[in-house]
């Protein structure tokens, strides 16, 4: 069946600092792939997606490029700022709607 | 941009009581919500979807009358964990896809449901 892997955290940065957290997946076809942000008391918001390989999202300085060769979906920022300390989480579209998560990864930035 | 609204946040019952968790889209209608549970340090699992006028549908090994849901109307589904036990503390959180772009789902808060 479908699923997603995720790099575990929690991860801990200086600001400034480059972040790549990795997430690979397993799914029959080409899923929609996704990475959702969760802060502090607040429900997951869609961070950027990509439909098809090779396709790039990206949002907020972060950036992520669906790899069909490696089937990853790695999120990359060139600088964290503490704003974007949260909980990251991988994820792709299953044929019903549904999504399929990794398990969530934990970033904290220190000034 | 579209809402959906999750409530309680958080909550603690003790064991043996049941808990009612309510999802709500706020400026659209969903027909189909789904479920999902997250266990820590897991990825969050889908339990159930939810279908606006008709029975749920569940995952396996979900157990469907322990996790009731209804969806009662076009913005609102709700979830009742009967029973409860302490493994059934857990974080559970609802989503609704978004009808425009299909692609895309709305996410409401998630409830943190602790069993004593």
């Amino acid at each position: 069946g479908d699923s997603v892997t995720q790099m575990e955290g929690p991860v801990t940065l200086s600001e400034e600092a480059f972040l790549t957290i990795n997430c690979t997946y397993t799914a029959t076809g080409y899923p929609s792939l996704f990475w959702y942000v969760q802060y502090p008391g607040e429900g997951l918001q869609l961070l950027l997606k990509a439909t098809k390989a090779d396709d790039k999202g990206s949002n907020k300085g972060f950036e992520a490029t669906y790899r069909k060769e490696t089937t990853s979906f790695h999120l990359e920022k060139g600088s964290v700022q503490v704003s974007d300390s949260a909980v990251y989480f991988c994820a792709l579209r299953g044929s019903g709607n549904q999504f399929y998560f990794g398990t969530g990864t934990s970033l904290t930035v220190i000034p | 941009g579209a809402v959906v609204s999750q409530h309680p946040s958080w909550v603690i019952c003790k064991s043996g009581t049941s808990v009612k968790i309510e999802c709500r889209s706020l400026d659209f209608q969903a027909t189909t919500m789904f479920w999902y549970r997250q266990f820590p340090k897991q990825s969050l699992m889908l339990m159930a979807t939810s279908n606006e006028g008709s029975k749920a549908t569940y995952e396996q090994g979900v157990e469907k009358d322990k996790f009731l849901i209804n969806h009662a109307s076009l913005t609102l589904s709700t979830l009742t964990v009967t029973s409860a036990h302490p493994e059934d503390s857990s974080f559970y959180i609802c989503s609704a896809p978004n009808t425009d772009r299909a692609l895309e789902a709305f996410f409401g808060q998630g409830t943190r449901l602790t069993v004593v």
